[in-house]
């Protein structure tokens, strides 16, 4: 298994500012996963980050709103720019296992004011 | 389009009683995965099924993949405010493993003493 441990936890943040979120994964890991839990939906998928290349987004999500790094293979940042209310979520890291389990860090709740 | 769905939406049983949270996808699934989500906590991995007609258990709770692998159910005997939270079904996207997940909407239990 894999313990992830994200940062923040949670945080209120101006709109028109930008959040960074953290990911930081105990085993080196190649693929890594950010997900987003709007208010009352299930997760969907912003984009795959993978080591030594840029991040893979998925239809809706765009590299300038949603930045990402992945400086190493056990750790990733998301960063949520130019923020709205709209953006108010919950982000979810996660990585797959070897077993093919995906394990999730406990998420960042983001409130945009 | 949703390509995962779960029913029902929501769910509220007395303690003791059983109930079955279904997870349904018009294509076949290659790993078939299920969560619980506890609110402001990260989601705990419950279960994964990966073959044909496939059933694994953990303490009260069940999984089943049918033999088309387009189904999943998870069944809860004697139900206890302890597994209140919302259910969610994760499936591979493609056979490749590590690969990222796609979710259904979530089914909200909750469990009245």
């Amino acid at each position: 298994s894999a313990v992830i441990s994200q940062k923040p936890s949670r945080d209120i943040c101006q709109r028109g500012t930008s959040l960074t979120i953290q990911c930081q994964v105990d085993s080196q890991v190649t693929m890594m996963f950010w997900y987003r839990q709007q208010p009352g939906q299930s997760l969907t998928l912003i984009a795959t980050a993978n080591q030594g290349s840029e991040a893979t987004y998925e239809s809706g999500f765009v590299i300038d709103k949603f930045p990402i790094s992945r400086p190493n293979l056990t750790f990733s940042t998301l960063t949520v720019s130019n923020m709205s209310p709209e953006d108010s979520s919950i982000y979810l890291c996660s990585v797959a296992g070897r077993s093919s389990e995906a394990f999730f860090g406990q998420g960042t709740r983001l409130t945009v004011v | 389009s949703q390509e995962l769905e779960q029913s029902p939406q929501s769910l509220i049983v007395q303690e003791g009683k059983n109930l079955t949270i279904n997870c349904t996808s018009s294509k076949t699934l290659y790993g078939l995965y299920w969560y619980k989500q506890k609110y402001g906590e990260g989601l705990i991995f419950l279960m994964m099924l990966q073959k044909g007609g496939e059933e694994k258990s953990h303490e009260k709770i069940t999984a089943k993949l049918d033999e088309k692998k387009q189904q999943s159910s998870l069944h809860i005997t004697a139900s206890q405010p302890s597994h209140a939270g919302i259910y969610l079904c994760g499936a591979d996207r493609t056979k490749t493993s590590y690969d990222k997940v796609i979710f259904g909407p979530g089914t909200s239990l909750s469990v009245i003493p």
